[in-house]
């Protein structure tokens, strides 16, 4: 089975500061990774993934992900950040060949002027 | 395109009533899930259908029936509410192909339902 630990339930800082969301993962077999982000009062949308190839994945809007397979984590990155980017942003893993999505308890972060 | 809607969007009910959450989305996704999301508890999978009339567990399923007549349709039933499925519950749909699990799943505006 997999297992998501998101290290920090509520993250703030300022605006233009950079942010790291930290995500770890558990599996015995190769997992996709992904970073969904829900703003508020909204469902979940896709951030970024990583499925294979370069570990360094990006999104449209300035986040980064790198993909440690040693540390078997995926952390988050931003350096600098919105108040738009108030959100709370979920990490999650799939087993490959699987479709099933387990979730991390989701990290708030919160940008304040 | 409307994508993927769920309706309610609130609900309040009593302990020991019968409500159904729906969800319909509109690009002909094979796979359809459900979720809760709990504080601390990130969301967690309900049931899922890889197809119509293709349905399984997941997580968290003692509670709550669901059906898949129609592809673009995945009703959530809860027969007998409870104070513990207070909840915010999301639908979600995604594409497969000859079981790839690469497909992004894209995900309803979810439903608010309180339990009294």
């Amino acid at each position: 089975a997999q297992s998501v630990t998101q290290l920090d339930s509520q993250v703030p800082v300022f605006e233009e500061a950079p942010v790291e969301l930290r995500c770890n993962y558990s599996s015995s077999v190769s997992v996709y990774l992904f970073w969904y982000v829900q703003y508020p009062n909204q469902g979940l949308q896709l951030l970024l993934k990583y499925l294979s190839g370069s570990t360094l994945v990006e999104s449209i809007n300035g986040f980064e992900a790198e993909f440690n397979k040693s540390q078997t984590s995926f952390h988050l990155r931003k350096p600098s950040v919105h108040i738009s980017d108030t959100a709370e942003y979920f990490c999650a893993v799939r087993r490959q060949g699987a479709q099933k999505l387990v979730f991390g308890q989701g990290t708030r972060l919160t940008i304040n002027p | 395109d409307a994508g993927i809607t769920q309706s309610p969007r609130y609900k309040i009910t009593e302990t020991g009533r019968q409500v159904t959450l729906m969800c319909h989305q509109t690009w002909s996704h094979s796979y359809m899930f459900w979720y809760r999301q709990d504080l601390g508890h990130g969301l967690r999978l309900i049931y899922y259908s890889a197809a119509a009339d293709i349905t399984d567990k997941g997580e968290v399923p003692d509670g709550y029936v669901v059906s898949r007549s129609k592809t673009e349709n995945f009703p959530l039933t809860l027969e007998s509410a409870t104070r513990s499925q207070t909840s915010v519950y999301f639908c979600a749909s995604s594409e497969s192909e000859a079981g790839a699990s690469t497909d992004t799943q894209y995900f309803g505006p979810g439903t608010r339902l309180t339990v009294l």
